[in-house]
């Protein structure tokens, strides 16, 4: 069946550094590819999303390229602040089906 | 525009107790879905409504769970009785549809504690 599969954290980065946590995914036919994001005590927010082969999401600063070659969707931010410090969770949709969620990735960022 | 609306915010009930959680979602949105997400974990489905139409409820341990959406609005999830493995955060979604590209809006949970 479809699944995701996002690298474990936790991650731990300084403020100003580069992002980069991967996400790569098995599906049937052509799916819609989404980055979500829990902050702390909060429900999960859409933080962008490709609805097929090299589209790129991007929303506050943040991209990730929905690659079919590579079947990766892998999430990018070039300097990342201490508000970014979150759960990010990689998850797939065929129509007609619910989300399929990856595991989820801790990101924390220090001063 | 309200988002997604869940309560309660936090239950902790014995086991054996039924529990029922409810949920509102967007105003407009014909899709509804419940999730539960345990620690660690990313959210899974439990079930999908079409309006008021249950059409995925392959992953809801019908012995126990049950869900309702009357009207095709408002959602309620209960569980009788509870167990201890039931501890976890259940989620409610709504969106407009259910293309594989639509937006699926996420309610804050109610979190679960069975003792």
């Amino acid at each position: 069946g479809d699944s995701v599969t996002q690298m474990e954290g936790p991650v731990t980065l300084s403020e100003e550094a580069f992002l980069t946590i991967n996400c790569t995914y098995t599906a049937t036919g052509y799916p819609s590819l989404f980055w979500y994001v829990q902050y702390p005590g909060e429900g999960l927010q859409l933080l962008l999303k490709a609805t097929k082969a090299d589209d790129k999401g991007s929303n506050k600063g943040f991209e990730a390229t929905y690659r079919k070659e590579t079947t990766s969707f892998h999430l990018e931010k070039g300097s990342v602040q201490v508000s970014d410090s979150a759960v990010y969770f990689c998850a797939l949709s065929a129509s007609g089906y619910a989300l399929n969620f990856g595991k989820g990735t801790s990101l924390l960022v220090t001063p | 525009e309200a988002g997604v609306v869940q309560s309660p915010r936090y239950k902790i009930i014995e086991k054996k107790q039924p529990v029922a959680f409810w949920c509102n979602p967007i105003s407009g949105h014909n899709t509804l879905y419940w999730y539960l997400q345990n620690l660690g974990q990313g959210p899974e489905l439990l079930i999908r409504y079409e309006n008021e139409e249950a059409v995925d409820d392959s992953q809801l341990p019908k012995d126990r769970f049950s869900a309702e959406r009357l009207k095709g609005v408002d959602s309620t999830l209960k569980i009788q009785p509870a167990e201890l493995g039931d501890s976890a955060v259940y989620l409610c979604a709504s969106s407009l549809g259910s293309a594989s590209g639509e937006t699926q809006y996420f309610g804050p949970g109610t979190r679960l504690l069975v003792l």
